[in-house]
């Protein structure tokens, strides 16, 4: 049981645009940055969204992060094949004292 | 270019040891945390440990406490994980990674498997 909770999974269809929700607690989401991860198949996650709405150098702008209280949201637009991949949230946890990570969400572009 | 590198991957018995190692470059190692972040076959991302850039603050999750240990050697430009008393649930592909302080995980190795069995 993951600290913070994500959904197994979401579809779209190509071109089209999806959220993927993080839900947490004020120990962790509610005063940290939160950051997003993809995790393509056979490979090392990669970072796409740091300090809840900050990308990378190299990420497109159809990925895009948000947070609100104790939850926070990643939004992809513009749904490519090639988004098809694991999508992590994560934050440091001030209680626990370690990072925690989301459980995952598998998202299928159909 | 940022390069993160680990090794000393490999099958080990329960309660056996093993030591990994990170080997970085393309960035001034001594002054980033540096964490480590494993996935267990099938399974999420689960952060194991950190390691403030001076090797004076080192933080575990609660399952490996008392049996892993992270270090670092800034001479080397190099990131170390000793774990001890290994059990079947370590089983894993372990990452290394570059860390914001605490805000998120920038680079990442290629990762080194694993596995507790008999």
């Amino acid at each position: 049981q993951s600290v913070l909770t994500q959904p197994p999974s979401v579809s779209a269809a190509p071109g089209q645009k999806v959220t993927i929700s993080c839900s947490g607690s004020s120990s962790n989401i509610g005063n940290n940055y939160v950051s997003w991860y993809q995790q393509l198949p056979g490979t090392a996650p990669k970072l796409l969204i740091y300090e809840n709405n900050k990308r990378p150098s190299g990420i497109p702008d159809r990925f895009s992060g948000s947070k609100s209280g104790t939850s926070a949201t990643l939004g992809i637009t513009g749904l490519q094949t090639g988004d098809e991949a694991d999508y992590y949230c994560g934050t440091w946890d001030s209680s626990l004292s370690f990072w925690v990570f989301g459980g995952g969400t598998k998202l299928t572009v159909l | 270019e940022v390069q993160l590198v680990e090794s000393g991957g490999g099958l080990v018995q329960p309660g056996g040891s093993l030591r990994l190692s990170c080997a970085a470059s393309g960035f001034t190692f001594r002054s980033y945390w540096m964490t480590w972040v494993r996935q267990a076959p099938g399974k999420g991302l689960e952060w194991v440990a950190n390691i403030k850039q001076d090797g004076s603050e080192k933080y575990y999750v609660d399952s490996v406490k008392g049996r892993f240990t992270i270090s670092r050697d800034n001479a080397k430009n190099s990131l170390y994980l000793q774990m001890n008393s290994l059990r079947a649930e370590d089983t894993a592909v372990y990452y290394c990674a570059r860390d914001r302080g605490r805000t998120a995980y920038d680079y990442w190795g290629q990762g080194t498997l694993v596995t507790v069995s008999s």
